[in-house]
């Protein structure tokens, strides 16, 4: 168990319908991390949160936004839903200091979309 | 952008057998950090590598980094079932983490 939680575990929907993924990071963590993993594209960075700010993009489609809130934990919003983001989706969360890479990421169970 | 080429994608060994994976990039590296992820689960982390020539080992696993640090190992000596999943490198561009495509580790008892 890393200590991060994500909820829901699975979500199906349908096209055009927009869903909302929460995580909360581990206790005394003040970054998270998204990423969308399906079969074609790997593991891709969404979007990164310090501290309740915006800290670094990555492939984040614009249909696609997220924030985290000042408990900590983030949600990322994922809108007009098309069959191509039927994906995994892991938060991480670290402690945040210094740059991205230096900081010891902790997964998520992830959240599984299937879009219909 | 950043070119991160994890070689092999796929490999089914022998119990018994070592594995290898590596990890090179387009251009020279601060760090390096491994991931595995176990069919089903979440990216773990391994271990984080940032001297050049570093070498570091966790049990049967040895990971090193390039002394130009432009790519990275990662040596599974004797492998055994719990080892099977995807092994990840992932490397820092542009503030971004960015993960190479992963090699799929597959060991037969």
């Amino acid at each position: 168990d890393s200590g991060v939680t994500q909820t829901p575990k699975h979500l199906i929907t349908a096209t055009g319908q927009r869903v909302t993924l929460r995580c909360s990071p581990r206790s005394g963590d003040l970054s998270v991390y998204w990423y969308q993993q399906s079969l074609d594209q790997g593991l891709q960075f969404l979007i990164q949160y310090y501290n309740g700010e915006e800290r670094a993009k990555g492939n984040i489609l614009e249909r696609f936004s997220a924030q985290q809130f000042p408990d900590l934990h983030s949600e990322l919003n994922l809108s007009s839903l098309e069959l191509g983001d039927s994906a995994l989706y892991f938060c991480a969360s670290s402690v945040g200091l210094r740059e991205i890479s230096y900081n010891e990421q902790f997964f998520g169970p992830g959240t599984r979309l299937t879009v219909l | 952008g950043q070119q991160v080429m994890q070689i092999p994608q796929y490999q089914h060994v022998q119990e018994g057998e070592d594995f290898t994976t590596y990890c090179n990039s387009s251009t020279t590296l601060s760090n390096i950090q491994w991931y595995k992820q176990r069919p089903g689960g979440h990216p773990v982390f391994l271990i984080q590598l940032v001297k050049s020539g570093e070498v570091k080992k966790q049990k049967r696993l040895t990971f090193q980094f390039g002394e130009a640090k432009k790519n990275s190992s990662l040596h599974i000596t004797a492998t055994q079932t719990t080892d099977v999943g995807t092994y990840f490198c992932a490397l820092e561009y542009g503030n971004k983490l960015v993960f190479g495509a992963g090699t799929i580790l597959r060991v037969k008892s």
